[in-house]
């Protein structure tokens, strides 16, 4: 168990909806990182925040959006969903920006129908 | 051509052979780190290396930083280490954002 928490552990919604995917660090850390793991692209970075501050964002779709609140956890929002959105959603955290191991949660598998 | 290169893609082993994989990259990186993926999903940092060498258990990892090449060798394999091993490197003129290699399949059978 890294101490990483994420909800749901299963999504299955159609296309065009939106939902939103949660992520609790491990205590004391500050540093959460988003990325996708589909198929046919493997695993993706998409989007990093420091400390409630987004510090880093990779692959991430304009459909798709990220925040961390004051008490660090973070929420994956994706809006109108299409087939290719079905993936493996990973969060990781890490006690400080970059020089860190980070520990990874279990994913959340979203299935789009 | 992708930013980080593991070989092999699929890797089979006899219990107890030493194992050894490799992930070569193109860019001026920061850290490098090699992950594990169990069959059910979940993934597990195993190092993060800027130089040299470290070890941990049955796995070590080395890093030529020259040469733009790791690699992840497991000795003494064990069923247990069947899993996808994937090589991630952070990159410096990009925010130091992770990149990911496809990742190494390996089979160790009993």
């Amino acid at each position: 168990d890294s101490g990483v928490t994420q909800t749901p552990k299963h999504l299955i919604t159609a296309t065009g909806q939106r939902v939103t995917l949660r992520c609790s660090p491990r205590s004391g850390d500050l540093s959460v990182y988003w990325y996708q793991q589909s198929l046919d692209q493997g695993l993706q970075f998409l989007i990093q925040y420091y400390n409630g501050e987004e510090r880093a964002k990779g692959n991430i779709l304009e459909r798709f959006s990220a925040q961390q609140f004051p008490d660090l956890h973070s929420e994956l929002n994706l809006s109108s969903l299409e087939l290719g959105d079905s993936a493996l959603y990973f969060c990781a955290s890490s006690k400080r920006l970059n020089t860190d191991t980070q520990y990874f949660g279990p994913g959340t598998r979203l299935t789009v129908l | 051509k992708n930013e980080v290169e593991q070989s092999p893609q699929n890797l089979t082993a006899q219990e107890g052979e030493f194992i050894t994989i490799n992930c070569s990259y193109s860019v001026g990186i920061s850290a490098l780190h090699w992950l594990q993926q169990h069959p059910g999903g979940g993934i597990v940092s195993l190092f993060m290396l800027s130089s040299g060498k470290k070890k941990h258990g049955r796995l070590i990892a080395t890093i030529n930083i020259q040469e733009k090449h790791s690699s992840l060798h497991i000795t003494a394999s064990h069923p247990r280490d069947s899993a996808v091993y994937i090589c991630a490197v952070r990159i410096k003129a990009a925010g130091n954002k992770l990149t990911f290699g496809g990742g190494t399949r390996v089979l160790v059978k009993p």
